[in-house]
């Protein structure tokens, strides 16, 4: 069955320091998602995105973040000056079409922000 | 604003019984809900869903219900199997412009052998 795929798997960083998670979507799929996961938490919703825009985004992705899908096949999750808080399990998601459908995840991007 | 609650945290349940999950919404214009079945440092991986117009969908060992007039869907995995052990949560879409899913907080079920 065809995948969505995250890299890296882990990533440490240094606060203030700006990270980029990394998605290859399913190749025919058309919407794609970032979620995230504190630990015991909730799976949370940051950001649908589509036909290169975004889409819809939560309270929690504001200015720090951004995405982009710069050639295609890749869609990137930015965080620009990374804080303690931003600790978290990322999951990026994708779709095929508008309606009823299920949403393929990735295996995520464990952050740790020291 | 919880939208999508899952009211057990922790579930325990016999191999061979049934282990039935619960989920509640507030939300009316949720149309589309789905089960995710999630291991420790892996993604969510789908189950079952169900649109609104349906009341039950099945497929295999697994049994969803809706019950749209009290907001309520709940899981029903017969037999339960030791693999089955994990964090299980629902999710709820509906249009908003982008079927976000909204998720609950998830349901760890533990199958015991």
């Amino acid at each position: 069955e065809p995948e969505v795929t995250q890299t890296p798997s882990h990533q440490v960083t240094q606060m203030g320091q700006e990270v980029i998670l990394r998605c290859v979507p399913i190749s025919n799929h058309l919407y794609f998602y970032w979620y995230r996961q504190i630990l015991g938490q909730k799976v949370e919703f940051l950001v649908s995105f589509y036909n290169n825009e975004i889409s819809e985004k939560s309270e929690i992705f504001d200015d720090q973040f951004s995405v982009e899908r710069p050639d295609g096949s890749n869609f990137t999750l930015k965080i620009r000056s990374t804080k303690l808080e931003d600790s978290a399990m990322y999951f990026c998601a994708s779709k095929q079409g508008v309606g009823e459908e299920k949403l393929f995840f990735g295996s995520g991007t464990q952050l740790s922000v020291l | 604003d919880q939208q999508v609650k899952q009211n057990s945290p922790s579930l325990s349940v016999q191999e061979g019984r049934i282990s039935i999950l619960n989920c509640d919404y507030t939300n009316s214009m949720f149309d589309y809900f789905l089960w995710y079945k999630k291991y420790p440092a892996e993604g969510p991986t789908f189950l079952i869903s169900i649109s609104s117009i349906k009341d039950k969908n099945e497929d295999g060992r697994f049994t969803v219900f809706l019950n749209k007039s009290a907001k309520h869907l709940s899981l029903h995995i017969v037999p339960s199997q030791p693999g089955d052990s994990a964090v299980y949560f629902c999710a709820a879409s509906g249009y908003s412009g982008t079927y976000k899913y909204i998720f609950g907080t998830g349901t760890r079920l533990k199958v015991l052998a």
